[in-house]
Order: structure tokens, then sequence, then C-alpha cells
């Protein structure tokens, strides 16, 4: 069965330092992956997705993520926090047929001015 | 903005009364979805359906009914809500299959006294 796991349910920055969002993920085959971004009372918005191209996905805002299958994880990592990405960021991953989807609990993000 | 509009918006019912929630899309996609969205569960799939009449159960579809009998609408009733059923759910839409990108809606917030 497929299970994605948000390693930490806050993550605090100050403006300006990088940002990393841990996410795992177990499948016994080879998932799609997205990160999603839901900011204070309002709908999700894609940020990036990974479906089985290159393993290194870049998304909107300056976010990217890696694939690392070996580590199965995908991994959300933005160089410089912008006050504007506080909010609460998903991980994804589609079952076997991809008819179906899996969220993780979600990690919300504080920047520091 | 993907069309997608999701009615009431907001809806407070008691205990044992049937509800009936609405997605409607303009974009004229194949996958519907239905989510439940509570503090630290992130979003979980209740039904989903991928055309007309076509619909299959999410993770957590005990307690809801759906139906799609045009591409445009997707329709979750509660039979008979309960107070577990308390919660934001978010239709969402996707071109294809689990490779592509979800839309969400704004989100239904159901209180079930």
């Amino acid at each position: 069965a497929q299970s994605v796991t948000q390693l930490d349910s806050h993550v605090s920055v100050s403006e300006g330092t990088p940002v990393l969002l841990r996410c795992n993920y177990s499948s016994s085959y080879s998932p799609s992956l997205f990160w999603y971004v839901q900011h204070p009372n309002k709908g999700l918005q894609l940020l990036l997705k990974y479906t089985s191209a290159a393993t290194l996905v870049k998304g909107i805002n300056g976010f990217e993520a890696e694939f690392k299958k070996s580590e199965t994880s995908f991994h959300l990592t933005k160089p410089s926090a912008h006050m504007s990405d506080a909010a609460e960021y998903f991980c994804v991953v589609s079952d076997r047929n991809f008819n179906k989807f899996y969220f993780g609990s979600g990690t919300k993000l504080n920047v520091k001015p | 903005d993907a069309g997608i509009t999701q009615s009431p918006r907001h809806k407070v019912t008691e205990t044992g009364t049937p509800v009936t929630l609405r997605c409607h899309q303009t974009e004229n996609h194949r996958y519907m979805y239905w989510y439940r969205q509570d503090p630290g569960h992130g979003l979980r799939l209740i039904h989903y359906s991928y055309g007309v009449k076509d619909t299959d159960k999410g993770e957590v579809s005990d307690g809801y009914s759906v139906s799609r009998s045009k591409t445009e609408d997707f329709l979750l009733t509660l039979e008979s809500a309960t107070s577990s059923q308390t919660s934001v759910y978010f239709c969402a839409i996707s071109e294809s299959t689990g490779r592509d990108e979800q839309f969400f809606g704004p989100g239904t917030r159901l209180t079930v006294l």
C-alpha cells in the first residue's frame, strides 16, 4: 500500500534563509509525486510534480524538489524564503493506477521577518 | 483559475439530516474528486469519478455517496449526517489520469451539530 509521511508538522525559518520541507513515501511501484500549497482560507495550488522524467523538478515561486528513489524521498526546497511563502504544504503520492491520491498530513511553514 | 465552483460554501446542519454538496466545473475534465480536510490528516479522498456515471471509492467513503450524471457536475451526499462529518470538503478536477495536476475548488465548510 502506498503512503506518504511529512516529517515535520511545523517549520519556522527567517526571511531570506533556505527552506526544507521533508517528505517520504512508501510504494511498491514508481509513483507520481506532487507538492501542493494552501494559503490560509484558500484552496490548494500545485507547486510542482514528478512523473518519472527528470529527478530534479522545478516548480513555481522558486521551489524545487528532488526525487530520490533509493531514499524514497521527495523533499521540497527553496534557496531563500519570502514572507509570502508562509502557508501549509502538502506532499501527495498517486496510487499504482494513477487514479487516486494520498496526501501527507501537511507542513505549516512560518516565515519570520 | 480553473472553473470550479462548489455550493454551498458554508452549511450548518443537524445530526441525522441528509446533505448534498455540489461541485461544478466548466473545464470539461474527465476526473473529479471529493476530499475532506481535517486538522492533522491533510486531505483524504472520499470518492472520485473517471467519467459520467463512473465512480469509485476513496479511503474514507463510509457514510458518503456520489453521483455524476453530467460531465460538469459531481454531487456528494451525506445520507444521514453525523458530527464526525464536520469538515471542510474540497472538490478537485483533473484532465486525465493521476499524472496530471489536480485543480481544486474553494471548499465547503460543513458543520454538523
